[in-house]
């Protein structure tokens, strides 16, 4: 069965520097949920996305930026990098009406900002 | 106060014996309640989901919901070795899902 595809797996970045993070949802989801989680830490909520509009948004900095494209794909965008951007972040779709049924998490990025 | 809280562990149990993780919501309002398994360095997936109040039973895992007590458990029997990861109670609230910071289970071969 078809997953949530991250990419890329590992990005190492400078600071100040910018980074992309793209995620594929699972077919005929609509839904996409963005979390960061740093070392030992929980999962932070981002922001999250449905129907290409943005939903809700959790903890994201204003230097963070995300969208999500019309074939449901959605991008983080992250300017201006900082050490403690470190982290691994998930993206996990879900069907609108199913969200409530739990979330499927991709593999994640590791960002690393040295 | 966080909005989910976890006993953090590490909670250490024998190959073969019970695992008991407890997790409390502030939010009385909240609807749904997960339990997602993570691997170190892995996403965190699914294990068990539960909406009303008593028990739900799915192979070795049991999770217990008393929306009263704002508390959510999950039993884990006859833990295995391959059981040993981090175990993150999540609640919706709104349209978005809260996670606490998970408590890290051993299970001793």
């Amino acid at each position: 069965a078809a997953g949530v595809i991250q990419s890329p797996r590992h990005l190492i970045k400078e600071k100040r520097e910018t980074a992309t993070l793209k995620c594929y949802p699972i077919p005929r989801h609509d839904t996409v949920y963005w979390y960061q989680q740093g070392p030992g830490q929980d999962p932070q909520f981002l922001i999250s996305f449905y129907e290409k509009m943005q939903s809700d948004k959790g903890s994201i900095p204003d230097r963070f930026s995300a969208q999500q494209f019309s074939d449901y794909h959605s991008e983080l965008n992250m300017s201006s990098l900082e050490l403690g951007d470190s982290a691994l972040y998930f993206c996990a779709s879900s069907p609108r009406d199913r969200g409530y049924y739990g979330y499927t998490f991709g593999s994640g990025t590791r960002l690393t900002v040295v | 106060q966080k909005e989910v809280e976890q006993n953090s562990g590490p909670l250490s149990v024998p190959e073969g014996a019970i695992a008991s993780l407890n997790c409390t919501y502030s939010d009385r309002g909240s609807q749904s309640f997960f339990w997602y398994r993570q691997y170190s360095g892995k996403s965190p997936e699914l294990i068990m989901s539960i909406y009303s109040n008593g028990d739900k039973e799915d192979g070795r895992f049991t999770a217990q919901l008393n929306k009263a007590s704002q508390y959510v458990s999950l039993l884990i029997r006859d833990s295995q070795p391959s059981d040993s990861a981090t175990y993150l109670c999540a609640v919706i609230g709104g349209f978005k899902t809260i996670f606490g910071a998970g408590t890290r289970l051993f299970v001793k071969a």
